[in-house]
């Protein structure tokens, strides 16, 4: 059955910093994976998505990165600021029936 | 623009009420689903739907039951609201082929059961 990790689950950083979220899958038969940003109380907001065959995509200042192989993705934010603070959640699509997988999510806030 | 709404963002019920969550997408989307939210259990597929009046259990059906009778609309209903049943209920849509599997997501409805 495959299970989505997320580490860590909370991290605090000074605005400006570049940071990295780590997403890890148990099994690498994934059609692709999501980002998704998820602010207090909202729903979900679809940030990237990376298709099985793709080793990487980029967003303004986000950039995603898939190693299929490994069962890793990371997504990195370059020079943050206060409004990136929210939670952060990773997806695998796979499976019979092609639904999504959810990590627990990464709790941002980027202090001023 | 791509949009999913969903009928309410805040309810309150009373225990063995019946419970109606609507949500309608306009992406034209084959598939739709619903989840649930609680802190620490992270997101869980209740049910979805790939086709109209069609409908498959995902990994906590029970106490629920889904009704599409239209293709952009996927309703959950709660038959007999229960405490436990009080969380963050979170629609989506996807298309269907190819590489179109990038999943919408609806603003949330928080239920309250009391």
């Amino acid at each position: 059955k495959q299970e989505v990790t997320q580490i860590p689950a909370a991290l605090s950083v000074p605005e400006g910093e570049n940071l990295v979220l780590n997403c890890s899958f148990t099994d690498s038969a994934i059609y692709n994976l999501q980002w998704f940003r998820q602010d207090p109380g909202k729903g979900l907001t679809s940030l990237l998505l990376i298709q099985s065959s793709q080793r990487e995509q980029t967003s303004g200042r986000l950039n995603a990165s898939l190693d299929k192989s490994s069962g890793r993705s990371t997504l990195y934010i370059a020079a943050s600021q206060p409004g990136d603070s929210a939670t952060y959640l990773c997806a695998v699509t796979g499976g019979s029936q092609g639904n999504l997988i959810f990590g627990k999510g990464t709790k941002l806030s980027v202090k001023p | 623009d791509v949009k999913v709404t969903q009928s309410s963002r805040y309810l309150v019920k009373r225990t063995g009420e019946k419970v109606f969550l609507e949500c309608v997408q306009d992406m034209d989307h084959e598939n739709m689903f619903w989840y649930r939210q609680d802190p620490g259990l992270g997101l869980r597929l209740i049910y979805f739907s790939y086709d109209v009046k069609m409908k498959e259990k995902g990994d906590i059906p029970e106490g629920y039951s889904v009704s599409r009778e239209k293709k952009e609309r996927f309703s959950l209903i709660l038959e007999s609201a229960s405490t436990n049943q009080t969380s963050m209920y979170l629609c989506a849509s996807r298309g269907q082929g190819g590489g179109n599997y990038e999943q919408y997501f609806g603003p949330g409805t928080r239920l309250t059961v009391t």
